[in-house]
């Protein structure tokens, strides 16, 4: 197990297009969180999972989002009806418990998404 | 919620020569300080970390310091070298809850030859 995958790595959409991307975390991590990250920002918290339990989302995730970790091991987010303002990068992180023991969070590549 | 403010937005050090960077945080309660390099094209990766129990932590060129009073942390970085270019960012938590980072905006470091 080499890291945290993440795919697409790009992904072009049109706008009022759904668009599905897919984390794979480190294997025995059991939190999986997914963070947003606009150019020129630091990455933005959107929701995390503790095995299959989705249990916060911030704000920042309309009802267009929705996440999901079906048996507690690879993630989806969906984006429908995708806008403009949708483009940034999707990153994935997973983490052993809380994320504040030895190695935190790892993240992954994360998806561009361009929205057109 | 948490503010994560982070100081300076550019970084430009000869080689060798040391670098530092600065962030507040608003919330009295957090307690965990990581920071991490974002190279192009990829995610953050941890690079250090610190606890609101230490003052200051050390691993070789790299090292933080946490002022609890002042609400503030600075990484810094001695004997840049080349492969120290990178956007930098440092992030606040609170442990024991769901641990989410708030990030500061990033600073990107540029180590000249």
């Amino acid at each position: 197990d080499t890291g945290v995958s993440q795919d697409p790595r790009h992904k072009i959409t049109k706008r009022g297009q759904n668009v599905t991307f897919r984390c794979d975390p480190i294997s025995e991590h059991n939190r999986l969180y997914w963070y947003r990250q606009t150019l020129g920002q630091g990455p933005e918290f959107l929701t995390y999972f503790q095995n299959e339990a989705q249990l916060e989302k911030s704000r920042l995730l309309s009802n267009r989002f929705s996440a999901e970790r079906p048996k507690g091991s690879f993630s989806t987010l969906e984006i429908q009806r995708t806008e403009q303002g949708d483009s940034a990068m999707y990153l994935c992180a997973s983490s052993l418990g809380a994320g504040t023991g030895a190695g935190g969070y790892t993240f992954g590549s994360g998806t561009r998404l361009t929205v057109v | 919620g948490e503010n994560v403010e982070q100081h300076p937005s550019t970084l430009s050090v000869q080689e060798g020569d040391s670098a530092v960077i600065k962030c507040t945080y608003s919330d009295s309660a957090s307690n965990y300080f990581p920071w991490y390099k974002q190279e192009l094209g990829k995610g953050p990766q941890l690079i250090i970390d610190i606890r609101s129990n230490v003052g200051e932590k050390k691993d070789q060129r790299i090292a933080v310091t946490l002022n609890k009073t002042a609400k503030h942390f600075s990484l810094h970085i001695t004997e840049t070298q080349p492969e120290d270019s990178a956007v930098y960012f440092c992030a606040a938590s609170i442990t024991g809850t769901a641990s989410k980072l708030t990030f500061g905006t990033g600073t990107r470091l540029q180590v000249t030859l």
